[in-house]
């Protein structure tokens, strides 16, 4: 069974720009989370979809986003990007909304800002 | 919100001996409580799981306590081993899907 794919690896941009980082969940999970983990710092929750729907959002600006599409994959967007957002992000995925469930990640998107 | 922390930062130990990772959390509600183990160039790997409603739980050398008055868990692996050398972050879960991580421990197992 494959698990949790993101892609792309790295992805190098420069301040302003807009990132698209994107998620396919284990084959049968309809819940996705996105995290963001910081140079030697622990993952802190961006987002959470299940069902095409937003269920829940961390601490972050507006211009992180994303959506989920009808196969469960999703993407994240990050918009006007900040020296700052320099980060792993983790793509993580669950059986489904009850409370809960196992998260299964994937090895995440190394995003760098020149 | 809930708040994890994560005690120590690093642990080195020798190989065969035993590595324990406390963590501690502050929303009551908190009910799922994950223990993940990342290695270098990878994404965390889930390696064991315990619910409020058990106090202890074992896989193989691997085993997790929870303490719900006191609010702490606790990893302890016994026997270590080189390849259990890694990033080891604690979690927790108060049922709205709402993971809160703590900042990870690195183990160092030496041979």
């Amino acid at each position: 069974e494959a698990g949790v794919t993101q892609s792309p690896t790295h992805l190098i941009k420069t301040r302003g720009q807009q990132a698209t980082l994107r998620c396919s969940p284990i084959s049968g999970h309809t819940s996705v989370y996105w995290y963001q983990q910081a140079l030697g710092l622990g993952l802190q929750f961006l987002l959470w979809y299940d069902e095409g729907e937003e269920r829940n959002r961390g601490n972050f600006p507006p211009r992180f986003s994303g959506r989920q599409f009808p196969n469960y994959s999703s993407e994240l967007n990050v918009n006007a990007l900040e020296l700052e957002d320099s980060a792993l992000y983790l793509c993580a995925s669950s059986l489904g909304p009850a409370s809960n469930q196992p998260q299964h990640f994937g090895d995440g998107t190394r995003l760098s800002i020149l | 919100g809930e708040n994890v922390e994560q005690h120590p930062s690093t642990l080195s130990v020798q190989e065969g001996d035993s590595a324990v990772i406390k963590c501690t959390y502050s929303d009551s509600a908190s009910n799922y409580f994950p223990w993940y183990k990342q290695e270098l160039g990878k994404g965390p790997q889930l390696i064991i799981d315990i619910r409020s409603n058990v106090g202890e739980k074992k896989d193989q050398r691997i085993a997790v306590t929870l303490n719900k008055t006191a609010k702490h868990f606790s990893l302890h692996i016994t026997e270590t081993q080189p390849e259990d050398s890694a990033v080891y972050f604690c979690a927790a879960s108060n049922g709205n899907n709402d993971m809160r991580f703590g900042a990870g421990t690195r183990l160092t197992v030496k041979p």
